[in-house]
């Protein structure tokens, strides 16, 4: 079956610049993630849902991220006034359910702020 | 806080070989413990999960086992192959972090024929 999907695979963007990422988890999952790869940090968690809610928003670096989810199903991750600090692989994953349960990540966004 | 280590941080064997991977964490309460693979320009590829409830897992040539007391876990790949060259992650979900996982640095495994 169909794993997690993201789009797009590659972006580059102006500094000041907007960008959505978009992330499709497995059919029927209703847990998902956004995670940041960036070389020195390692992963690092960014937010979470369950279904359309996000009960932990305390992993995004600023307020000029933010995540929404919409129909449990496709989430959208916007970063506003992108900076070069926030060049990195944005990866999503999703599950089953919150908790106990394996999480599949997608192939990620590779984000190159100029 | 929980944190996770991973050591060592890089790793290179002959093909044929053993090898173990170590992971290690400061807060013993968990609910499980994944090991991933990834592979250059790549997301991440699950390989085992351990519940905190289980000691060990097994797919194929690997092994996974956990210590939850004393906070470790091992990955064992056994008769190593060049295709098992990749970083491989470990990451643990605990109970004061709702539904995200705490990851390890990686270990770079390169396998040489």
């Amino acid at each position: 079956g169909a794993g997690v999907s993201q789009s797009p695979s590659n972006k580059v963007t102006e500094k000041g610049k907007d960008v959505e990422l978009r992330c499709d988890p497995i059919s029927g999952h209703t847990a998902l993630y956004w995670y940041r790869q960036s070389l020195g940090q390692g992963l690092e968690f960014l937010i979470y849902f369950q279904g359309n809610s996000a009960p932990d928003k305390s992993g995004l670096p600023s307020d000029r991220f933010s995540a929404e989810r919409t129909g449990g199903s496709v989430s959208t991750l916007t970063i506003q006034r992108t900076q070069q600090e926030d060049s990195a692989v944005y990866l999503c994953a999703s599950s089953l359910a919150i908790g106990q349960e394996t999480q599949y990540f997608g192939p990620g966004t590779r984000l190159l702020v100029l | 806080k929980q944190e996770v280590t991973q050591i060592p941080a890089a790793l290179s064997v002959p093909e044929g070989e053993n090898l173990v991977l170590n992971c290690s964490f400061t807060d013993s309460a968990i609910y499980n413990l994944q090991w991933f693979r990834q592979d250059p320009g790549k997301g991440l590829t699950s390989l085992l999960l351990i519940q905190s409830s289980q000691r060990e897992q097994t797919s194929g040539r690997l092994n996974a086992s956990l210590d939850k007391s004393s906070g470790r876990s091992t990955l064992y790949i056994a008769a190593s192959q060049p295709g098992d060259s990749a970083t491989y992650l470990c990451a643990v979900l605990d109970h004061n972090q709702g539904g995200k996982l705490i990851f390890g640095q990686g270990t770079e495994l390169s396998v040489k024929p």
